[in-house]
């Protein structure tokens, strides 16, 4: 029952470095997403996939890269870390897109930025 | 554009009281999908209901119930007899066809506290 799942769950980074965030789905969707979400802010898309190789942005998608290059793995990646993406991430998959399908979250990444 | 508000930043209420979490939608298509989420302190956002703007009649599910009314664009969500696990955040979004983009657009969330 693994579902969506991210690593890591917790890093602390410095200004100006980089890392790459890693969600896993193992339920087959086509969709995957990725939010933060900061205090009084609720969740934002940074980026989402619809299909294999494909990657779109969402309404934040300054200061982040993804790549989609198997199904199943949709990767989020900061490559110079700033103290604005202090945040949690989250994951989410949705097997027939989010018009009718449902969102499955991963239980989030909390990301400090120093 | 989408739009979800959320007014209701925090509420709190006593343990057995009725509490409804208000939702008000923008939106330019006719069709789309309005959603509800809830997040526990635990922090996964888990999936309570989807509705679609062809269908207007009310949903209950236990304790749970959802109030969908085009002519307002609002989308409320009733607990019923509230319990201390339902304290969570709650998110309510949107999705609709025009928006080719397959994106959901969430509220604010309202943080939501039943008190012993």
């Amino acid at each position: 029952n693994a579902g969506v799942t991210q690593t890591p769950k917790f890093r602390v980074l410095k200004t100006g470095q980089s890392m790459t965030l890693l969600c896993a789905q193992d339920m087959n969707h086509e969709y995957m997403y990725w939010y933060r979400q900061d205090p009084g802010m609720g969740l934002r898309l940074i980026h989402y996939s619809v299909g294999e190789g494909t990657t779109a942005k969402g309404e934040v998608p300054d200061g982040y890269n993804v790549s989609r290059l198997k199904k199943q793995n949709f990767l989020l990646g900061l490559e110079s870390a700033a103290p604005s993406q202090t945040s949690v991430y989250f994951c989410a998959s949705s097997s027939s897109g989010p018009n009718t399908g449902e969102l499955f979250f991963g239980e989030g990444s909390r990301l400090t930025v120093l | 554009a989408q739009k979800v508000t959320q007014a209701q930043t925090e509420i709190s209420v006593v343990e057995k009281e009725d509490v409804t979490l208000d939702c008000v939608y923008e939106t330019r298509d006719t069709t789309y999908y309005l959603f509800w989420y809830k997040q526990p302190p635990s922090g996964e956002l888990v999936f309570l209901i989807r509705r679609n703007s062809f269908d207007e009649q009310n949903e209950i599910s236990g304790r749970y119930s959802w109030n969908f009314q085009k002519s307002t664009s609002s989308f409320n969500f009733t607990i019923t007899a509230s319990q201390v696990v339902d304290s969570a955040v709650y998110f309510c979004a949107l999705s609709d066809l025009k928006n080719r983009d397959d994106k959901i657009i969430f509220g604010k969330g309202t943080r939501l506290h039943i008190l012993p």
